[in-house]
């Protein structure tokens, strides 16, 4: 069965450092990947979009960046965390569907707080 | 691009009472809508998804509801119990494809004994 993998599930940053968040999908190959983030009480925003080795997709302007080094392997980054940066990250993955939609299916998060 | 609206944003029911959540989208070509349950500290899960060819499916105590038409979908949950209680969020693709999706804002479910 398929699972994925995000850490670490907190992290408290100083602002302006930089940012590494790794999430890891196993028991599938090509799969579409997702970075999400949620602020408090908030709905799901897609940050950042995959279908394959170093091929990204930004959704919205932003502090951060997204890197996609192996076929299961989806790495967030920022150089230098601003105070808005703080939330709930998530990653996603998905199958292809080849003009169907397919489910997403999510990690377990990292809590990213910015002093 | 797709605007999904949710409601409502919080729910209270008594335990073994049923729950509906709704939500509308703007996009007429939208074919797939998968509702999601977030516990508290960890990431949603898909509890059941609708294709656009059908008008309802069921697994056992939860249902989803689509009218094309009218561009709404709903969730039902039936005998709900404390564990239930959640955020649930709905989503429909993003207009143009790419399997990408837009969600709702959330609605926090409370099933009180």
């Amino acid at each position: 069965s398929q699972t994925i993998h995000q850490w670490p599930a907190t992290l408290v940053q100083p602002v302006g450092s930089p940012l590494s968040l790794e999430c890891t999908v196993e028991g599938t190959s090509n799969p579409n990947l997702y970075w999400y983030r949620q602020a408090a009480g908030r709905g799901l925003q897609l940050l950042f979009y995959s279908v394959g080795i170093g091929q990204i997709s930004s959704e919205v302007p932003q502090n951060l960046s997204a890197s996609r080094p192996q076929d299961r392997q989806f790495i967030l980054s920022s150089k230098k965390l601003l105070l808005s940066d703080s939330g709930f990250y998530l990653c996603a993955w998905s199958g292809r569907g080849w003009g169907t939609e397919m489910p997403q299916h999510f990690g377990d998060g990292t809590r990213l707080s910015i002093l | 691009g797709e605007n999904v609206e949710q409601h409502p944003s919080t729910l209270s029911v008594q335990e073994g009472d049923s729950a509906v959540i709704k939500c509308t989208y703007s996009d007429s070509a939208s074919n797939y809508f998968p509702w999601y349950k977030q516990e508290l500290g960890k990431g949603p899960q898909l509890i059941i998804d609708i294709r656009s060819n059908v008008g309802e499916k069921k697994d056992q105590r939860i249902a989803v509801t689509l009218n094309k038409t009218a561009k709404h979908f709903s969730l039902h949950i039936t005998e709900t119990q404390p564990e239930d209680s959640a955020v649930y969020f709905c989503a429909a693709p993003f207009t143009g494809g790419g399997n990408k999706l837009t969600f709702g804002t959330g609605t926090q479910l409370k099933v009180e004994l």
